[in-house]
C-alpha cells in the first residue's frame, strides 16, 4: 500500500485492549475538531467530531475527549480490533470558516 | 449514497507538463476542499470552494489553481509540474460550511 507517512509516531496495542491516541492542537481559537482514520491506499475517513462547547463525545467504540485548557484532544478506541490498524489524524478549524488544519498523524498497529 | 469520487486514481507526468484532477462530491454537498498529502509535509490545505466561489486558499504557488462548477463538481489544475508536486491529492466535500468533510480516495500524482 501507499505510505502515508514514513516517520509517524506509532502506537502498538494488543487486540482487545483499549487504545488512546493523543493530539495537541495549535490554535486556541479553534472550536471544532475532527478525528479521521486513514487506511493504506484510501482517503481519510471521518470517525467522530466534537465542538468546543463539549469536553467529551462518544460514538460506537470511540470516545473523543477535549481539554481546551491545554489544547489537547484524545481519541479512545475500545476493544481495539485488527481492522482499526491505520493512521489517525486530528484536525481543527474555527467555526468552519477556516480550513481544516491536520495534525501529523499517529500510526496504530494492532497485534493479533 | 455514493461517496466522493476522484479521477483519475493514478497519474504519471513529466516535469513541465500540466495536469487537471477531477472531484465529484457527495450528492447534495456544496463545499469542496482540496488537500495535498506527502510523507514529509502531511496533509496540507490547497483550496476550498462553496457555491462556485473560492473561500480559502492555502500557501501554494500560483501554479496550483482550481474551480467549482454549478453542479458542485470541482477540478484542480497544476501547471509547469515540478518533481516536488508528486503527492496524493485529496478532495473532500461537506453539505455546508462548518460540517464534517468526507474525503475521496485521492489521485496519486507522480512526476518523473
Amino acid at each position: 500500500g501507499e505510505s502515508v507517512g514514513l516517520h509517524l509516531p506509532t502506537l502498538s496495542v494488543q487486540e482487545g485492549d483499549n487504545s488512546i491516541i493523543n493530539c495537541a492542537y495549535s490554535n486556541s481559537a479553534s472550536d471544532y475538531f475532527i478525528w479521521y482514520k486513514q487506511e493504506s491506499g484510501k482517503g481519510p475517513q471521518f470517525i467522530i467530531d466534537i465542538r468546543s462547547n463539549m469536553d467529551k463525545r462518544q460514538g460506537q467504540r470511540v470516545t473523543v475527549l477535549l481539554n481546551k485548557t491545554v489544547k489537547h484532544l484524545s481519541l479512545q478506541i475500545a476493544a481495539t480490533q485488527p481492522g482499526d490498524s491505520a493512521v489517525y489524524f486530528c484536525a481543527e478549524t474555527y467555526s468552519g470558516n477556516t480550513p481544516l488544519v491536520f495534525g501529523k498523524g499517529t500510526r496504530l498497529s494492532v497485534i493479533a | 449514497k455514493a461517496g466522493v469520487t476522484q479521477t483519475p486514481r493514478y497519474l504519471i507526468k513529466t516535469r513541465g507538463q500540466q495536469v487537471t484532477l477531477s472531484c465529484s462530491p457527495i450528492s447534495g454537498h456544496r463545499s469542496v476542499s482540496w488537500y495535498q498529502q506527502t510523507p514529509g509535509q502531511g496533509l496540507q490545505f490547497l483550496f476550498e470552494y462553496f457555491s462556485e466561489t473560492q473561500r480559502n486558499k492555502g500557501n501554494f504557488p500560483g501554479r496550483f489553481s482550481g474551480r467549482q462548477f454549478s453542479n458542485s463538481r470541482s477540478e484542480m489544475n497544476v501547471s509547469t509540474l515540478e518533481l516536488g508536486d508528486s503527492a496524493l491529492y485529496l478532495c473532500a466535500s461537506s453539505p455546508d460550511l462548518g460540517q464534517p468533510q468526507h474525503f475521496g480516495d485521492g489521485t496519486r500524482l507522480s512526476i518523473l
